[in-house]
């Protein structure tokens, strides 16, 4: 059982938009904005892709984007690509040098 | 461009002890700003952080796994590295080590784990 709770898959089609939500609680995602997105290609390591709920690093395409509203966090893909498929997890600060996980969300593209 | 590789035993019996080392290239492992970090992920499963040390020697546990934890680091071969003590089925898992970006200055906060190695499976079984 994952701190955070994401739903297990996502799906949409090309082109579309797709929102991943990530549900806390009031000692982690409702307390820091230090949420972050990881995505992971079968057999690789997670790549980061959102940190600071809503900020992207270097290289990450401008379709993804973050949110946060109370205990829950959101990642939306817009304008989806086939190279977008892969699993996605959430990442929080829960205090006291203390960090957290998400299940994980599979997203698919149709 | 910074580079992870993690190694170590990719079998165990229950009870033994599993020790992982992180071979960090490409970039300084000595800067304060980062701590030096170990994720798992068991087959099938969701990431568990589990912990990390910064180049001043601290370190930081989850507290569901504290007891049977230890990171250290050599930072004169550029290596961190991951011990714990009296491994179950439950441990099972692919291991990551990572970078874990963790200050902030007056450009903003900076708290996540940017760089990842490709993770090496420990299977724990009699």
């Amino acid at each position: 059982q994952s701190a955070l709770t994401q739903p297990p898959s996502a799906s949409a089609s090309l082109g579309q938009s797709v929102t991943i939500s990530c549900t806390g609680t009031v000692s982690n995602v409702g307390a820091y904005n230090y949420v972050s997105w990881y995505q992971q290609r079968p057999g690789k390591g997670p790549k980061l892709m959102i940190y600071d709920v809503n900020k992207r690093p270097s290289g990450v395409p401008d379709r993804f984007s973050g949110s946060k509203s109370g205990n829950t966090a959101s990642l939306t893909v817009s304008g989806l690509q086939a190279e977008d498929e892969g699993d996605y997890y959430c990442n929080s600060y829960a205090g006291g040098n203390n960090w957290v996980f998400g299940g994980g969300t599979k997203l698919t593209v149709l | 461009q910074l580079q992870l590789q993690e190694s170590g035993p990719g079998l165990l019996k229950p009870s033994q002890t599993l020790s992982l080392t992180c071979s960090v290239s490409g970039g300084s492992i000595t800067n304060t700003n980062y701590y030096w970090g170990w994720i798992r992920q068991p087959p099938g499963r969701g990431l568990e952080w589990i912990g990390g040390i910064n180049y001043s020697g601290t370190t930081y546990y989850n507290p569901s796994l504290k007891s049977e934890v230890t990171i250290s680091m050599d930072a004169s071969k550029r290596q961190f590295s991951l011990r714990m003590t009296s491994v179950t089925a439950a441990d099972t898992a692919v291991y990551y080590c990572a970078r874990h970006s963790y200050y902030y200055d007056n450009s903003g906060d900076y708290y996540y784990f940017d760089y990842w190695g490709q993770g090496t499976l420990v299977t724990v079984s009699s």
